[in-house]
């Protein structure tokens, strides 16, 4: 079974422009949640999708937005970048219950540099 | 803003030695869960320990967790270089059921 699948693996944007991300979740899980890691904030939680609706979602600005798609990818996307948007986005499935029940399964992220 | 507090922040040991990280939290949890990075890669799912139990294992990992101090051990016996990564404390808070990150211990294991 194939895993978690984000893309782009690296990108890099200026500050002003938007960025759409994407995750692909490991086959039969219906939950995508996203996170944001930076050396100095460590991980914090983005949002949380389930069956196309958001679930839960962390304190970050409206810039950040995301989605989920019948067959269970997600996006994220974030507008008018910031310096300080430049991060590892981490995007995890899980089959349906999230991390209140069980374990997630992370992708290897999608590294944003923003210049 | 981080939930989790590990101690220490970095750790280097012999392979064939035990290493003990420690995690600590600030609000009440549905559950616990440890989580190991590789260097700028994905998150890897280790134990997942409910607030109900006090203890986990899994091969070489042993996990407990004590509520009333609001805390939590993981323990690699008998480490191996493959062992070196980033590892994780995230707690499920049983308040708004966020998933919350503690800033992680540094693993490194000689050879």
């Amino acid at each position: 079974k194939a895993g978690v699948t984000q893309t782009p693996r690296y990108l890099i944007k200026t500050r002003g422009q938007q960025v759409t991300l994407s995750c692909s979740p490991i086959s039969g899980h219906r939950s995508v949640s996203w996170y944001q890691q930076t050396p100095g904030q460590g991980l914090q939680f983005l949002f949380e999708y389930f069956s196309e609706t958001q679930r839960n979602k962390g304190n970050f600005p409206g810039r950040f937005s995301g989605r989920q798609f019948s067959n269970s990818r997600s996006e994220m996307n974030v507008s008018t970048l910031e310096l300080g948007d430049s991060a590892l986005y981490l995007c995890a499935s899980s089959l349906g219950q999230g991390a209140v029940f069980e374990k997630l399964f992370f992708g290897s992220g999608t590294q944003l540099s923003v210049l | 803003s981080q939930q989790g507090e590990e101690d220490p922040q970095a750790l280097s040991i012999q392979e064939g030695e035990n290493a003990t990280m420690n995690c600590s939290y600030k609000t009440s949890i549905n559950n616990l869960q440890w989580y190991r990075q590789n260097s700028g890669r994905g998150l890897v799912h280790l134990i997942l320990i409910r607030s109900n139990e006090r203890e986990k294992h899994s091969g070489r990992l042993r996990v407990t967790l004590d509520t009333s101090k609001k805390s939590s051990s993981l323990l690699i016996t008998a480490s191996r270089a493959a062992d070196t990564a980033s590892y994780f404390c995230a707690t499920v808070s049983s308040n708004d059921y966020k998933l919350s990150f503690g800033a992680g211990t540094t693993v490194t294991v000689r050879a």
